[in-house]
């Protein structure tokens, strides 16, 4: 199946700053998905970018899928104490409708 | 939305027992629902795919013997632990995908299992 790599592992930001975080693939993807896990809580579905070049926005949130297809960002302006959570994506698996979740990108943000 | 319901929230057991976790979508039908596993600060991990009146599919590394599935109506599927051990213990999260639209997962709220 389709595997992604996700960086960076771990950001801290002050409240205000921006937060980015990547995810790349060798392989072309046929979409790509982003969920948030807030600590202790289950993953929490944000988006799905199915199209070469896509950038969707929801508030704060802008999403990227590049042109190949290969690799997708998740940038939120003016973090905020609510941010806080890892935020993953996910590609299709090998069973197709199943997901290979990236490591994730835990965020921290501090007042 | 769609709402995918798990119980229990929270199960600890001694060793050697079986414990099983229910996964239930609530207000839509779902064919195939999905059983992953995630450790303490790593990502999560498809462990099988269950589809409604058929075996599961399970990801390579996972012992079928050891996580029984039974996916027995469209909005039914259940993980059973069997002869559990500490190695065992993990968040096991759940989801459920429609009938329709572009094939968004719904999750579970997750089943913390501890095995003592």
């Amino acid at each position: 199946g389709q595997q992604v790599m996700q960086i960076p592992q771990y950001q801290h930001v002050q409240e205000g700053e921006d937060f980015t975080t990547y995810c790349n693939s060798s392989t072309t993807l046929s979409n790509i998905q982003w969920y948030k896990q807030r600590p202790g809580g289950h993953p929490v579905f944000l988006i799905q970018l199915v199209k070469s070049g896509e950038v969707k926005k929801q508030k704060r949130l802008t999403f990227q899928f590049g042109e190949a297809k290969k690799n997708s960002s998740l940038h939120i302006t003016a973090t905020q104490t609510t941010d806080v959570g890892t935020y993953f994506c996910a590609v299709p698996s090998n069973s197709g409708y199943a997901l290979n979740f990236g490591k994730g990108t835990s965020l921290l943000v501090t007042p | 939305g769609a709402v995918v319901s798990q119980h229990p929230s929270w199960v600890i057991c001694k060793s050697g027992t079986s414990v099983k976790i229910e996964c239930r979508s609530l207000d839509f039908q779902a064919t195939t629902m999905f059983w992953y596993r995630q450790f303490p600060k790593q990502s999560l991990m498809l462990m099988a795919t269950s589809n409604e009146g058929s075996k599961a599919t399970y990801e390579q590394g996972v012992e079928k013997d050891k996580f029984l599935i039974n996916h027995a109506s469209l909005t039914l599927s259940t993980l059973t632990v069997t002869s559990a051990h500490p190695e065992d213990s993990s968040f096991y999260i759940c989801s459920a995908r429609g009938t329709s639209g572009p094939g968004t997962q719904y999750f579970g709220p997750g089943t913390r299992l501890t095995v003592l």
